[in-house]
């Protein structure tokens, strides 16, 4: 069955560094989104990503936020500067269609030190 | 707005115990409503969905019955079993919006 796959599996980093987080959706699907859950909390949305440009995103992603489909089968997350607080897991998902089943990937962590 | 309320944990069985976990949501419209599961150290995997009101989900023994005159979507098991120690997050996934709406999670632990 396909999956939703992530690299890297824990990302370590200084803070003020940069720090790009990989997925790679299922591959005939075109919804893409990402989420974190901050440790033993509730997973909070991110951004939603359609035709190559945000469709939505929460009041947590400023700035500091990127996201991008540099290719065919790649979709990234930038955090330009590093903070303590953003500290996570960090989940990629993707879907067929913007009303069907998000499909989570295994989660990013990521250690800001 | 849309969001998801369910019960605080954590939940302690013990083996072979019947499982409630409850749920219930505020939307507009008419969302699809999911029970994902996070087993330590893991991601989240899809547990059961359902898209419509009075449709059960099920899986791995697990239920769950849209109850759309209470916006309820309590998850349930028969009879637990020590693998089924995890996270249990309630959610929603609302018609036209793009981003699923999870609740708190609720820790189950199940002992032998």
């Amino acid at each position: 069955e396909p999956e939703v796959t992530q690299t890297p599996s824990h990302q370590v980093t200084q803070m003020g560094q940069e720090v790009i987080l990989r997925c790679v959706p299922i591959s005939n699907h075109l919804y893409f989104y990402w989420y974190r859950q901050i440790l033993g909390q509730k997973v909070e949305f991110l951004v939603s990503f359609y035709n190559n440009e945000i469709s939505e995103k929460s009041e947590i992603f400023d700035d500091q936020f990127s996201v991008e489909r540099p290719d065919g089968s790649n979709f990234t997350l930038k955090i330009r500067s590093t903070k303590l607080e953003d500290s996570a897991m960090y989940f990629c998902a993707s879907s067929p269609n913007g009303r069907d089943t998000q499909y989570f990937g295994p989660g990013t962590r990521l250690t800001v030190l | 707005g849309n969001s998801v309320t369910q019960m605080e944990g954590p939940v302690t069985l013990s083996e072979e115990a019947f499982l409630t976990i409850n749920c219930t949501y505020t939307a507009t419209g008419y969302p699809s409503l999911f029970w994902y599961v996070q087993y330590p150290g893991e991601g989240l995997q899809l547990l059961l969905k359902a898209t419509k009101a009075d449709d059960k989900g099920s899986n791995k023994g697990f239920e769950a019955t849209y109850r759309k005159e209470t916006t309820s979507f309590h998850l349930e098991k028969g009879s637990v079993q020590v693998s089924d120690s995890a996270v249990y997050f309630c959610a929603l996934h609302n018609t036209g919006g793009f981003k699923t709406i999870f609740g708190a999670g609720t820790r189950l632990f199940v002992k032998a």
